[in-house]
């Protein structure tokens, strides 16, 4: 099993839909999560982070976070072309102290 | 305020050919982390310092692969001798020290390297 895993997509919603991204992680003991998003041929750069069940919201995102099963979710409102991109799930293993990403899930918004 | 800076942008080398990646953190961070990027096998990590100490290289693939940090700013990742396979962009990311908790690491726009 891989430590932070992400549907490859592409994910494709039109403008001004609610685009829901998902993550599954296998180390019980992570305690942070992060979403990162990449353009393509940029690098990454960090968009949210939650350490705690429950929602966390930041303008059109809003990130989700169940320990219990071990799933981490991103959610953009009013989805605009602009949000495509690739977007990374990224684990803080407790175990291991280091920061994972999962393979990452494409997003297509169209007009 | 400058970001991570990395060179050279773009590498393409011949199998065997030893290649040097650099990078310069951001001024002030104390972490910093070499991450190669495939389709295959996303982001992963191969190693990262803390004050210039490589505190975890259990990503680096093999012998081949060096990094070092002789100051706090710059570090370098070796291969030597390259193959096809290491074709990647490699990234340079650095963080405060507690940036592994935070996980609010600045990446370098990356060095895209090819090897035929």
């Amino acid at each position: 099993q891989k430590e932070v895993e992400q549907n490859s997509g592409p994910l494709s919603v039109p403008e001004g839909a609610i685009a829901s991204l998902n993550c599954t992680y296998s180390d019980r003991v992570s305690q942070s999560f992060f979403w990162y998003r990449q353009y393509s041929g940029k690098s990454p750069e960090l968009i949210m982070s939650i350490y705690s069940n429950g929602d966390k919201e930041d303008g059109r995102f809003t990130a989700q976070l169940n320990k219990a099963s071990q799933y981490v979710s991103l959610l953009i409102r009013d989805s605009q072309p602009s949000d495509s991109a690739t977007y990374l799930c990224a684990v803080f293993l407790g175990g291991f102290q280091k920061l994972v990403f999962g393979t990452g899930t494409r997003l297509l918004v169209s007009p | 305020d400058a970001g991570v800076i990395q060179s050279p942008r773009h590498e393409v080398t011949e199998m065997g050919q030893e290649v040097t990646l650099r990078c310069k953190p951001i001024s002030g961070h104390n972490s910093l982390f070499w991450y190669r990027q495939t389709m295959m096998r996303g982001l992963e990590l191969l190693i990262y310092f803390n004050n210039n100490v490589p505190i975890d290289d259990s990503g680096m693939p093999e012998d081949r692969f060096s990094a070092k940090m002789p100051n706090a700013s710059f570090s370098t990742l070796k291969i030597q001798p390259s193959e096809p396979r290491d074709s990647a962009v490699y990234f340079c990311a650095s963080s405060l020290a507690s940036g592994t908790v935070t996980g609010e690491l600045f990446f370098g726009e990356g060095s895209r390297l090819t090897v035929l």
